[in-house]
């Protein structure tokens, strides 16, 4: 299989709050794992990404935690802020074809 | 660097007729990927290459789509009899193999099928 499956499809937070998004993977060849964010009328930007020789990979406000075994993976956004809502979508990527395969995406929404 | 490139950003079609898509990769980068986002939905993939050669297109709808990118450079999306399915935003993407491997998107083509 090669689906990625994504939680929640919509999450509210207050301002200041963490929030966390959660992907599960099928296929056991995924070996790299991009976070994307999406606002209105624009493209999908790169946030955040860990590939699978790491459990754990962090950077400005942003968390990414990688289970292999479990094949789940989750952002984690800490001290959320107005201008962190918007789409979010987690990727899976097969280490042999280079396929690419998006989540169904998260509307985070952080209210003031 | 300049980024993807796409054109046109915007299409407006009657059911039937066709449109082309077009897809300018960021410079060096082999592998090309053809997205179809509808409305509040993820991206999902409709078929990519590695330079001129379809790797997958096992999504797409092969009696109305197809792609080429027969340079190995710039690639082409056309919807030959579009249907109002067909609604939503057309993304390229482009990475490199080896490398750093980010898939960079491009703006995108809105595309509403009337």
């Amino acid at each position: 299989g090669e689906q990625v499956e994504q939680l929640p499809s919509i999450l509210r937070v207050q301002e200041g709050s963490s929030a966390s998004i959660n992907c599960t993977y099928e296929n056991s060849a995924s070996n790299y794992f991009p976070w994307y964010k999406q606002e209105p009328g624009e493209n999908p930007k790169l946030i955040i990404d860990i590939r699978s020789n790491m459990e754990r990979k962090q950077t400005q406000g942003l968390i990414v935690l990688l289970d292999k075994k479990a094949k789940r993976f989750s952002l984690h956004i800490t001290d959320t802020q107005p201008g962190d809502s918007a789409m979010y979508f987690c990727a899976a990527r097969d280490t042999n074809a280079y396929k690419v395969i998006f989540g169904k995406g998260t509307h985070l929404h952080v209210l003031p | 660097e300049a980024g993807v490139t796409q054109s046109p950003r915007y299409a407006v079609l009657q059911e039937g007729q066709a449109v082309s898509f077009w897809c300018d990769p960021i410079s060096g980068h082999d592998t090309l990927y053809w997205y179809q986002q509808p409305r509040d939905q993820g991206p999902q993939l409709l078929v990519y290459f590695r330079d001129e050669a379809v790797i997958d297109n096992s999504q797409l709808p092969s009696d109305r789509f197809s792609a080429v990118r027969p340079k190995g450079t710039n690639s082409t999306l056309k919807i030959q009899s579009a249907k109002q399915g067909d609604t939503a935003t057309y993304l390229c993407a482009s990475s490199r193999t080896g490398g750093e491997d980010t898939q960079y998107f491009g703006p995108g083509t809105r595309l509403l099928v009337l």
